[in-house]
């Protein structure tokens, strides 16, 4: 496999309460990266690392905030969950120097729902 | 500002057939563009690259095809098999390398 796991895999939770996402690559790769997928819109980035404890914001951040305290792992933190965050949320990963043959590779998904 | 759209949210094909999925853009400085797959309940896994210097790219059954001038791009699956129903994105990179992605074609081919 790709060497990037996500977890969970699914998860319900309902409004207002924290949630974190977790994200695990071994592959030591620099870039990572959130996502959420949804109908109509396709994916869009929530937020982005390029190392460790350098990360910054992608086109969707708000209510969301992340954190890379090792090269392996970057984690989704839903401070207070709303119900137009019940998405499908991908990681992905990245050696740029490979992005123009190669792309993204990405986890399978986390599946959460907020009721 | 959506700089990368695909207006066909779906496309229908028979068996052997050819599918053509179509991607438009607004930002003429893209360096190159790539195509994703993306079964259900799984990752989006890369397809096929094309650079903004070219024309064409083959892959096997998958060609792009890129006119810069319309700010278009095609993804041509020659010939269409069951096991290609899926959702095609295609995708180009901002500044810093971020991908930016369009808004998907879910692919059915039909035996």
């Amino acid at each position: 496999d790709a060497g990037i796991t996500q977890s969970p895999r699914h998860k319900v939770t309902e409004t207002g309460t924290p949630v974190t996402l977790r994200c695990h690559q071994t592959e030591n790769h620099r870039y990572m990266y959130w996502y959420r997928q949804d109908p109509g819109h396709g994916l869009r980035l929530i937020h982005y690392s390029y190392g460790v404890k350098d990360t910054d914001k992608g086109e969707v951040s708000d209510g969301y905030s992340v954190s890379r305290s090792k090269t392996e792992d970057f984690l989704l933190t839903l401070e207070s969950a709303t119900s137009s965050q019940t998405s499908v949320y991908f990681c992905a990963i990245a050696a740029q120097d490979s992005l123009a043959n190669y792309g993204y590779t990405f986890g399978s998904g986390t599946r959460l729902t907020v009721v | 500002d959506q700089q990368v759209k695909q207006n066909s949210p779906s496309l229908s094909v028979q068996e052997g057939r050819i599918s053509i999925l179509n991607c438009d853009y607004t930002n003429s400085m893209f360096d190159y563009f790539l195509w994703y797959k993306k079964y259900p309940a799984e990752g989006p896994t890369f397809l096929i690259s094309i650079s903004s210097i070219k024309d064409k790219n083959e892959d096997g059954r998958f060609t792009v095809f890129l006119n810069k001038s319309a700010k278009h791009l095609s993804l041509h699956i020659v010939p269409s098999q069951p096991g290609d129903s899926a959702v095609y994105f295609c995708a180009a990179p901002t500044q810093g390398g971020k991908l930016i992605f369009g808004q998907g074609t879910e692919l059915s081919v039909k035996p």
